[in-house]
């Protein structure tokens, strides 16, 4: 079955960098895209952009382009989601899901806490 | 920015009601919509994709229908695990692919 693994919660200061990972088994990992979804505490769903993981194309969300970069890790079916220059406001779970349009599998979701 | 608007924010309901919920888009987005259901503390789970159909696995109770600007998501008879935030987001390649804001279930 379709399983998608993410990293533990983290609590970074400002201005700091997180790097979260999501590790996907039960299909052929190249054949779909992963995308990253973001939720703030008590707000709704944040898309935050997509890779394909058969050749690291990527789409990001123009308020992120520049802090985010999403890789792809084939020989471990992994993928990477990281935000640099972390403020107080990107504070929320961050979920990887498979696919870059229907997003039919989720990772469990990992809280990234921005404090000082 | 391809904006979704969700409406209603929140919905109260008794089981059995006839729920619908509606997202409207700022241009024209053909069938590319999907639904999303999330229940308190856990991820979102997909419901209906390409506007109307039907996710394998998902109770035929729940149906989306619409193109263009207008869609509406049904529960045709609402049940007491629906209880949820429901999500639409679009998916036309202009990013960002967008959710609306969220319509909040609860049962009367």
């Amino acid at each position: 079955q379709v399983n998608l693994v993410q990293s533990g919660a983290e609590v970074k200061k400002p201005g700091a960098s997180v790097k979260v990972s999501c590790m996907a088994s039960g299909y052929t990992f190249t054949t779909y895209g992963i995308s990253w979804v973001r939720q703030a505490p008590g707000q709704g769903l944040e898309w935050m952009g997509w890779i394909t993981a058969y050749n690291g194309n990527t789409n990001y969300a123009p308020k992120l382009q520049g802090r985010v970069t999403m890789t792809t890790d084939t020989s471990t079916s992994t993928a990477y989601m990281e935000l640099r220059g972390l403020r107080s406001d990107d504070t929320a779970v961050y979920y990887c899901a498979r696919g870059v349009a229907t997003l039919g599998y989720w990772g469990q979701g990992s809280l990234v806490t921005v404090s000082s | 920015d391809i904006q979704m608007t969700q409406s209603p924010s929140s919905l109260s309901a008794s089981v059995g009601d006839r729920v619908t919920i509606t997202c409207q888009a700022s241009q024209d987005i053909t069938n590319y919509l999907n639904w999303y259901q999330q229940k308190p503390g856990k991820a979102p789970n997909l419901l209906i994709y390409d506007a109307s159909n039907l996710e394998t696995g998902v109770p035929s109770r729940f149906s989306g229908s619409g193109s263009g600007t207008d869609f509406t998501f049904t529960i045709s008879s609402l049940q007491p695990e629906d209880i949820a935030t429901y999500y639409c987001q679009h998916y036309v390649n202009v990013p960002p692919y967008s959710f609306g804001q969220g319509t909040k279930l609860e049962i009367k």
